[in-house]
């Protein structure tokens, strides 16, 4: 049973198409994240929701929309695509943002590659 | 702020050779810290991790030990498998309980 899942594993668009990714966590998690990474393997965050609340908002293109309609779901719509949007998108999720050693788990990545 | 530096990769080694793989961080206070191992076309997974100076994360074989004097967290690892082959990322973590990776040290082990 997967514990973090995300759809669709890959998605190919073309510049300007706007597009969304979803994740759904079944762990009982209260915070999500989002984190991108780059065709150099980096990884940065992009947004956490605590609970449905944002809390991080990391400097992110506007075209960039997270929304979390309950805690088990956080899914990220993409507007007006980009050639440097490509990458590959991570969800994961943790018991609660604070909790010292909390292991965040993993979605298996969205590979969004944007002709 | 607070970053994460890892060595660089590519790293290669025979099966059975002795890994190290170095990280350092910067931060305020001590935060929890994180090995992420990531295997080819799959999401990341926790190695290991440690959260307070002078702990030891083990797992796999693998470990690290949280060294608060030289800001450090090491991977080593005495014997490794091809079976290890991935790339492997260092994290601490943020004020916001973010995870803020280095840049990741891609393993290849040969037979």
């Amino acid at each position: 049973d997967t514990a973090v899942s995300q759809t669709p594993k890959y998605l190919v668009t073309q510049m300007g198409n706007d597009k969304s990714i979803k994740c759904e966590q079944n762990l009982g998690h209260d915070t999500m994240y989002w984190y991108k990474q780059d065709s150099k393997k980096f990884l940065k965050i992009m947004f956490s929701y605590n609970n449905k609340e944002l809390i991080i908002n990391e400097t992110v293109p506007n075209r960039f929309s997270p929304k979390s309609p309950d805690k088990a779901h956080l899914n990220l719509h993409i507007n007006s695509l980009e050639l440097g949007d490509s990458a590959v998108y991570f969800c994961a999720s943790s018991q609660n943002p604070a909790g010292v050693g909390d292991e965040q788990f993993f979605g298996p990545g969205t590979r969004l590659t944007v002709l | 702020g607070d970053s994460v530096t890892q060595m660089e990769g590519p790293v290669t080694l025979s099966e059975e050779a002795f890994l190290t793989i170095n990280c350092t961080y910067t931060a305020t206070g001590y935060p929890s810290l994180f090995w992420y191992v990531q295997y080819p076309g799959e999401g990341l997974q926790l190695l290991l991790k440690a959260t307070k100076a002078d702990d030891k994360g083990s797992n796999k074989g693998f470990e690290a030990t949280y060294r608060k004097e030289t800001t450090s967290f090491h991977l080593e690892k005495g014997s490794v498998q091809v079976s290890d082959s991935a790339v492997y990322f260092c994290a601490s973590r943020g004020s916001q309980g973010n995870l803020i990776f280095g840049k990741g040290t891609k393993l290849s082990v040969k037979p």
